[in-house]
């Protein structure tokens, strides 16, 4: 059956420091993978998406960057966070072809201070 | 993708049928509705989708309308554990799902 991992749950880092997020999915080849993020009491953003390796689509400008360096692995970066970098970051993976049906990671809860 | 409007938040009696609307009338003749939510502190959890015709399964069923400018996510005996902010979401196949504010749906005994 097919798994996603997304690690650390939770995550304090200064203003300043550098991100790294690491999201991998088990059981399945070529997914197509997503990371949102929610901000306190907001709805879910989505930041970036990717078809495939190297293939990288990024929603919303911003201090974030993503990578897909293996099939089944999807990395979120930052060289500096910002405060507004604060959130529940998540991974999800398209469990369809034919459908928009994601399965969601258990999330990072970032805290920049 | 086409903009949905739901309900801030609604109330349901534990037992009783939660029937969550969602509003989409600008939905074009290729886009799904979906269906997640999200508990607490958790990743949002796939329900349901459709095109046109109503479907079921496990979780929940889902009415739409016979000019797909509305549907009904219907949880027919909710429990405690239903309670969550519920996710409508119009969208084109292909595309990443964008979503919006939800529904708080809360469940009490």
């Amino acid at each position: 059956s097919q798994t996603i991992h997304q690690w650390p749950a939770t995550l304090v880092q200064p203003v300043g420091s550098p991100l790294s997020l690491e999201c991998t999915v088990e059981g399945t080849s070529n997914p197509n993978l997503y990371w949102y993020r929610q901000a306190a009491g907001r709805g879910l953003q989505l930041l970036f998406y990717s078809v495939g390796i190297g293939q990288i689509s990024s929603e919303v400008p911003q201090n974030l960057s993503a990578s897909r360096p293996q099939d089944r692995q999807f990395i979120l970066s930052s060289k500096k966070l910002l405060l507004s970098d604060s959130g529940f970051y998540l991974c999800a993976w398209k469990g369809d072809r034919f459908s928009e049906k994601l399965f969601f990671g258990s999330g990072t809860q970032l805290s920049v201070l | 993708d086409a903009k949905t409007t739901q309900p801030t938040s609604m109330d349901c009696a534990e037992g009783r049928a939660a029937n969550l609307p969602c509003n989409h009338s600008t939905i074009s003749g290729n886009e799904y509705v979906y269906w997640y939510r999200q508990i607490h502190s958790q990743g949002p959890q796939y329900i349901i989708h459709g095109l046109k015709n109503n479907e079921t399964n496990e979780m929940a069923s889902l009415i739409i309308t016979e000019d797909r400018k509305s549907s009904t996510l219907i949880l027919p005996h909710a429990t405690l554990r239903d309670t969550a902010v519920y996710y409508c979401i119009a969208n084109q196949a292909g595309t990443a799902l964008i979503f919006g504010k939800g529904t708080t749906l809360s469940v009490s005994s």
